[in-house]
């Protein structure tokens, strides 16, 4: 069973602080890696679909790097904001069919 | 504004019920997908589909079934249901096949089977 491992699973940190957190993935199985946000009462809502080595994207002050060659992709969050409270989750697409493996997420909070 | 809809937010059922849960999606995407979510756990998938009347068996496909007769609409069944079947139950939608831009997801049902 391929394992999809986020760290840390929970995460405080101070408004206006920036931090990052990790999704480690077998780099045998590549295809793409997602990246998702998950808010309480919410849908999780897409933030990233990554595919090739190296790739970098941003999406305001939010952004990931993906490493296939050693099998981890970073999240990286600028300035924390309130709104930013949620779970994260990386899911691993191992196939073109687009079936991905989720990891059990990180869940980050955001203290005023 | 795209669209995967789950026609029931909260639901109460009693053990040995069947239990239909339903997910439209107005996007036209090919494939569609159900999961559970249990906390410690994550989400895990339970069946998949890619295209009408296909379906594929997830991870933790045991007391479930599934119906996919329009592109649209994939249906999760739970034949009998069972304690052990409360969870939050998600469906996904994906474009298809070599085209990976990421799900759109629904709201969730709350299932608790009493």
């Amino acid at each position: 069973i391929l394992n999809v491992e986020q760290s840390p699973q929970s995460l405080h940190v101070q408004e206006g602080d920036s931090t990052n957190f990790t999704c480690s993935f077998p780099s045998s199985n590549f295809y793409a890696l997602h990246w998702y946000r998950w808010e309480t009462a919410k849908s999780p809502e897409a933030l990233f679909v990554m595919t090739l080595n190296g790739d970098e994207k941003k999406k305001g002050r939010i952004s990931a790097t993906l490493n296939t060659k050693e099998g981890y992709s970073y999240l990286y969050i600028k300035g924390s904001q309130p709104e930013d409270s949620a779970t994260y989750l990386c899911a691993l697409g191992i196939s073109e069919d687009d079936k991905i493996i989720f990891g059990k997420g990180t869940r980050l909070h955001i203290l005023p | 504004d795209v669209k995967v809809t789950q026609s029931s937010r909260y639901l109460v059922k009693r053990t040995g019920e069947k239990v239909f849960l339903e997910c439209v999606q107005d996007m036209d995407h090919e494939n569609m997908f159900w999961y559970r979510q249990d906390p410690g756990l994550g989400l895990r998938l339970i069946y998949f589909s890619y295209d009408v009347k296909m379906k594929e068996k997830g991870d933790i496909p045991e007391g479930y079934s599934v119906s996919r007769e329009k592109k649209e609409r994939f249906s999760l069944i739970l034949e009998s249901a069972s304690t052990n079947q409360t969870s939050m139950y998600l469906c996904a939608s994906s474009f298809g096949r070599g085209r990976s831009y990421g799900y759109t997801f629904g709201s969730g049902t709350r299932l608790t089977v009493v």
